[in-house]
């Protein structure tokens, strides 16, 4: 496709199950960033890959999050252990450097829901 | 204190008005400024970048203060379809790395 595709959409899950969303980035983009989305809130950054090299991971809350990118292409991340405020929507973002600095092309997002 | 600060809002203007939001940012060594729209339940989509010397699209005018770390969007006769959150966006690097978003403004614009 030509935009950056996200799965599962929507995701229920219950508190302590683990959970892997992925990322499948517009083809070529070497950048790659995920944020989370929580309502009424702007995105806020989790971390970033250029090429398969995680080059900030500086966002991720705790250490049940785990992103990779091992080809340098898909992402997934991954979230162990599941709790109620890690309900958010989760948003991926590629980026070519031929494009003009800085825009980010992002997909529609997973909303997770933690019960 | 956010390293991205908004106007609160939400505006609620009629069609034809024109709107201005303002945007704070506390990091001086940021290098590139954005604004992106997002629609209900939608993913965010850049609108527009902010350039240092000001720039105009279509009815959408950006403007960077520097000196006072300061970012506007002026939207001049509104239309319906300009409902939407407004994000300005910050980064400190000018081609990658991380971009920090404020939580928005929340644009209606009613018949």
């Amino acid at each position: 496709g030509a935009g950056v595709s996200q799965s599962p959409r929507y995701k229920v899950a219950k508190r302590g199950q683990d959970v892997a969303l992925r990322c499948d980035p517009i083809s070529g983009h070497v950048s790659l960033f995920w944020y989370q989305q929580a309502l009424g809130q702007g995105p806020e950054f989790l971390t970033y890959f250029q090429n398969e090299a995680q080059l900030d991971k500086s966002g991720l809350p705790s250490d049940r999050f785990f992103a990779e990118r091992p080809e340098g292409s898909v992402s997934t991340l991954k979230i162990q252990r599941t709790q109620q405020e890690d309900s958010a929507v989760y948003l991926c973002a590629s980026m070519s450097r031929g494009t003009f600095p800085g825009e980010l092309f992002f997909g529609e997002g997973s909303r997770l829901t933690v019960l | 204190r956010k390293e991205v600060e908004q106007d609160p809002g939400p505006f609620n203007v009629p069609e034809g008005a024109t709107v201005a939001f303002n945007c704070t940012y506390s990091n001086s060594a940021s290098q590139s400024f954005f604004w992106y729209r997002q629609d209900c339940r939608k993913e965010p989509k850049l609108l527009m970048s902010v350039y240092s010397s000001g720039n105009e699209d279509g009815r959408f005018t950006a403007q960077l203060n520097r000196a006072s770390q300061y970012i506007s969007l002026l939207i001049r006769d509104s239309k319906l379809s300009d409902s939407a959150t407004y994000l300005c966006v910050v980064n400190k690097d000018t081609n990658a790395g991380k971009s920090t978003f404020g939580d928005g403004t929340t644009l209606t614009v009613k018949p």
